[in-house]
């Protein structure tokens, strides 16, 4: 069954400390990996998206990085802000239908 | 920037009445999709539409239907509206993948409430 799951559930850190959220799929065949950022009342929004062949991909402050051979992903983010506070969502699409699977989320609260 | 609009972000409906959710998008996208989302679970699609009077079925289509007579335009539309159905419903729109860049966006949500 295809599956994504992301943790922690949620996390409090203080702003200007990094962190990193996980990942692990059984999707298959794979597509792509997806993570989006969803404030709270608003629809998710596209941080990054990598394909097979790329380990590492960054957006300002935040880089996913991608292992296909444990299925596995994480997305750090350095420095962070107050704005940051959020739900991060993991999506994998699935082969060559492109269905998403989405993962729960893991809600982050930033703290001053 | 692409824009996808819905037209509430907050909705109460009472149980047995029918319920349109319209979205809009400006982009020229070929497809739409509706998902729900609800605590603890991630989104679920409930239809999807590659093309104006095209519609699939997603992972949870009972209770819904959709319409999608022009092309930027993609309704959801809940016949008889239960308490079950008490959720918050985002919109979508994509182009087709090309391989490299993000294509899928999603609208603001509308938040519904049936009592």
């Amino acid at each position: 069954k295809n599956q994504v799951e992301q943790s922690p559930q949620s996390l409090i850190i203080l702003e200007g400390k990094n962190c990193t959220l996980q990942c692990n799929y059984t999707v298959s065949p794979f597509s792509n990996l997806r993570w989006y950022k969803q404030d709270t009342g608003r629809g998710p929004v596209s941080l990054t998206i990598m394909t097979f062949s790329e380990n590492t991909k960054s957006n300002g402050r935040y880089t996913a990085t991608l292992d296909a051979d444990t299925k596995q992903s994480s997305l750090h983010i350095t420095a962070s802000q107050l704005s940051d506070s959020a739900s991060y969502i993991c999506v994998v699409s699935a082969g060559n239908t492109d269905k998403l699977i989405f993962g729960t989320g893991t809600r982050l609260q930033v703290f001053p | 920037d692409v824009k996808v609009t819905q037209s509430s972000r907050y909705l109460v409906k009472r149980t047995g009445e029918k319920v349109f959710l319209e979205c809009v998008q400006d982009m020229d996208h070929e497809n739409m999709f509706w998902y729900r989302q609800d605590p603890g679970l991630g989104l679920r699609l409930i239809y999807f539409s590659y093309d104006v009077k095209m519609k699939e079925k997603g992972d949870i289509p009972e209770g819904y239907s959709v319409s999608r007579e022009k092309k930027e335009r993609f309704s959801l539309i809940l016949e008889s509206a239960s308490t079950n159905q008490t959720s918050m419903y985002l919109c979508a729109s994509s182009t087709t993948w090309d391989g490299q860049n993000e294509k899928l966006f999603f609208g603001s949500g509308t938040q519904l409430s049936v009592l």
